[in-house]
């Protein structure tokens, strides 16, 4: 079983500074997803990747596969951005079963 | 654009009740799942369904039953509500895998918060 571990469990930031949330997982994936849950407690897909980097506005998530790690990055973060990131991954056995998911971040941006 | 919708959004049971939580989806996907969200923990697999007719059980089956009889729904079910099943369920779902896409985006609902007394 995959066992995926995010840092930091908690992040306090002021307004305008740059995010970096980390992922680590133990075994082979097929995907990386990352996740939004607001509160109140909605979750929405942000990223889903397998390799290299994707970019949606302020957000950024890279993955180096070699070394089992991904990063998600928040450019010029706002109090809006204040959520929970969790990262998931698919494993690479080719089932149709779900994602392992991390235990999330929990962001908070200061005005 | 109504995606995945969970009914109920709350609920308060006894424990030893029985009920039903729903989730329907109009994005027409094949694959659907059902997982549960419990403090300090990262979210944990019940069980899924690749196609209507079919499922198969996930990480943390038990106590639960499931059922796909339309392809837009997927339903789970607790036969005995036990304390330990206070959770905040969610249902997601996804398009078959296919030559184009090795995976799919999980589309998830808005939750169940689930408490038994």
């Amino acid at each position: 079983k995959n066992e995926v571990e995010q840092s930091p469990q908690n992040l306090t930031a002021q307004e305008g500074e740059f995010i970096t949330i980390n992922c680590s997982y133990s075994v082979g994936i097929s995907a990386l997803h990352w996740l939004q849950q607001h509160p109140g407690g909605g979750i929405v897909s942000l990223f889903m990747l397998s390799s290299g980097k994707k970019k949606h506005g302020r957000l950024i998530a890279t993955i180096n596969i070699q070394e089992k790690h991904s990063s998600l990055h928040i450019t010029a973060s706002h109090p809006r951005d204040s959520a929970v990131y969790i990262c998931a991954v698919k494993g690479s056995g080719g089932g149709a079963d779900g994602l392992t998911f991390g235990k999330g971040t929990h962001l908070i941006i200061q005005p | 654009n109504a995606g995945v919708t969970q009914t109920p959004k709350f609920r308060v049971l006894k424990t030893g009740q029985s009920m039903t939580l729903l989730c329907a989806q109009d994005m027409n996907h094949e694959y659907m799942y059902w997982y549960r969200q419990d403090p300090g923990m990262g979210l944990r697999l019940i069980h899924y369904s690749v196609g209507e007719g079919t499922t198969a059980k996930g990480e943390v089956p038990d106590g639960y039953n499931v059922s796909r009889l339309k392809k837009q729904n997927f339903l789970l079910g607790l036969e005995s509500a036990a304390p330990s099943q206070t959770s905040v369920y969610f249902c997601a779902s996804s398009r078959h895998r296919d030559r184009a896409y090795s995976n799919q985006p999980q589309h998830f609902g808005d939750g169940t918060r689930l408490s038994i007394l």
